[in-house]
C-alpha cells in the first residue's frame, strides 16, 4: 500500500533562509508526486508536481522538489524564504493511472522575521 | 481564476441526522473528488467521481456515503447518519485532468455533535 511520510510536522525558520520540508513515500509502482500548500482558511493549492521527465521540479515562487527514485524521496527546498511562505505543506503520492492521491501529514512552516 | 466552490464553510448536525455537503466544481471539468481531513490527522481521499459515476472509493466510503452530480453543476456528498467520527473538513476537488491537477475547494468544516 502507498503511504507518505513528512518527518517534520513543524519546521520554524527566519525570513531569508533557506529551508528543506522532507518527504518519503512507498509505493511498489511508477507514482506520481505532488507538493500541496494551504495558506490559513483555504484549500489546498497544487505548488508543484513530478509526472515524468526531469527530477528536478519547480513553481513559480521559488520553491523547487528532487525526485529521488531510489531514496523514495520527493523533498522540497527553497532557498530563501519569505514571510509570505508561512503555511501548511502537504506532501502527496499518486500510482500512476490511479484516481486518487495519498497524502502525508503536512509540515506547518513558521517564518519568523 | 475559476475556483472550486464548498457550501456551507461550517456546517453543525446531531448525530444520526442525514447532512449534504455541496460543492460546484470547474466548469469545464469531469473528475471530482472528495477527501476530508479530520483535526490533526492526515488528508484522507474518499471517493472519485468521473462520467456519473464513482471511479474509486476508499474503505472510509462506505454505504453510509454517497455522492450526486444532480445537475450537471453542483456535486454533493451525503452522509445518511452522521456519527461523531464523521467530524471533519471535507474538501472537494475537480480536474480536467485526473489526479495530475486538483483544483480544491476551501473546505467544509462538520461538526457531529
Amino acid at each position: 500500500a502507498q503511504s507518505v511520510t513528512q518527518l517534520d510536522s513543524q519546521v520554524p525558520v527566519f525570513e531569508e533562509a533557506p529551508v528543506e520540508l522532507r518527504c518519503n513515500y512507498s509505493s511498489s509502482v511508477s507514482v506520481y508526486l505532488f507538493w500541496y500548500v494551504q495558506y490559513p482558511n483555504q484549500g489546498l493549492q497544487l505548488l508543484l508536481k513530478y509526472l515524468s521527465g526531469s527530477t528536478l521540479v519547480k513553481s513559480i515562487n521559488g520553491f523547487e522538489a528532487e525526485f529521488n527514485k531510489s531514496q523514495t524521496s520527493f523533498h522540497l527546498r527553497k532557498p530563501s524564504v519569505h514571510i509570505s511562505d508561512t503555511a501548511e505543506y502537504f506532501c502527496a503520492v499518486s500510482d500512476r493511472g490511479a484516481q486518487k492521491l495519498v497524502f502525508g501529514q503536512g509540515t506547518r512552516l513558521t517564518i519568523n522575521p | 481564476e475559476p475556483e472550486v466552490t464548498q457550501t456551507p464553510s461550517h456546517q453543525v448536525t446531531q448525530m444520526g441526522q442525514e447532512v449534504i455537503l455541496r460543492c460546484v466544481p470547474i466548469s469545464n471539468h469531469l473528475y471530482f473528488y472528495w477527501y476530508r481531513q479530520i483535526l490533526g490527522q492526515k488528508v484522507e481521499f474518499l471517493v472519485s467521481f468521473y462520467n456519473n459515476e464513482i471511479s474509486e472509493k476508499s474503505e472510509i466510503f462506505d454505504d453510509q456515503f454517497s455522492v450526486e452530480r444532480p445537475d450537471g453543476s453542483n456535486f454533493t456528498l451525503k452522509i445518511r447518519s452522521t456519527k461523531l467520527e464523521d467530524s471533519a473538513m471535507y474538501f472537494c476537488a475537480s480536474s480536467e485532468a485526473g489526479v495530475m491537477a486538483l483544483h480544491f475547494g476551501n473546505g467544509t468544516r462538520l461538526t457531529v455533535t
